[in-house]
């Protein structure tokens, strides 16, 4: 069974850039789906950060486009998540996801997740 | 504020029915995308329980069920048990925002 693991620091300085890594258990090259992050702020609901195929093609989401990158290390079954320049805003739990491409996308599964606090 | 709106929380005894609605819009659910449902049980990760507005994954009981009329999508769940308190999220597009993923704000049950 597919697992997801995120890992990075749990503190990040405003200003400065936070990074996260998923690590997969299972990585698969599969044309079917993509790989992905969706943060949760403190009280608020999910949102979608990005998404990368295995050819590296990426999709943002525009409100974060402009901060965020995501990549992909395939020999060690891991895929990044880069945001820049975070503010108190940025301060989430971040989980990372397999995306199943669709006519609509979906997330299964999902990492357990981490928090990841913006802080001075 | 989410785009798909979803009721903050619902309620209801073991073994009664319970719905979560989900609404949007003429961009999102109304333009014809499906909608997907998650249920992140305390201190886990979200899990996939509903995708394509009514169908579920392997392992997922029957007691959960979806699905969608306009500009809305609904979860349902029969026979409600002590486990199935956790909050649920659907997902879907919309079409004003570049086609990116939409989610909505979440339901918190509690099984009375």
């Amino acid at each position: 069974q597919l697992q997801l693991q995120e890992s990075g620091p749990g503190l990040v300085k405003p200003s400065e850039t936070l990074s996260l890594t998923c690590s997969v258990s299972e990585y698969s090259n599969s044309s079917g789906y993509y790989w992905g992050w969706v943060r949760q702020p403190p009280g608020e609901g999910l949102a979608w950060i990005g998404s990368i195929h295995h050819t590296g093609s990426t999709y943002y989401n525009p409100s974060l486009k402009s901060r965020v990158t995501i990549s992909l290390d395939t020999s060690k079954n891991q895929f990044s998540l880069r945001l820049s320049s975070v503010t108190a805003a940025d301060t989430a739990v971040y989980y990372c996801a397999r995306v199943r491409i669709a006519f609509v996308n979906w997330f299964d599964p999902w990492g357990q997740g981490t928090l990841v606090t913006v802080s001075s | 504020q989410s785009v798909l709106t979803q009721p903050p929380s619902v309620s209801g005894a073991p073994g009664q029915r319970i719905t979560i609605s989900c609404t949007g819009s003429s961009s999102n659910i109304g333009a014809g995308y499906d909608v997907h449902w998650y249920q992140r049980l305390p201190g886990t990760a979200p899990k996939l329980l509903i995708y394509g507005n009514n169908n579920r994954p392997s392992g997922v009981p029957d007691r959960f069920s979806g699905s969608k009329s306009g500009t809305s999508a609904s979860l349902a769940i029969t026979g409600l048990q002590a486990e199935d308190e956790a909050d649920y999220y659907c997902q879907s597009y919309d079409s004003s925002l570049s086609h990116h993923v939409i989610f909505g704000g979440g339901t918190k049950l509690t099984v009375l």
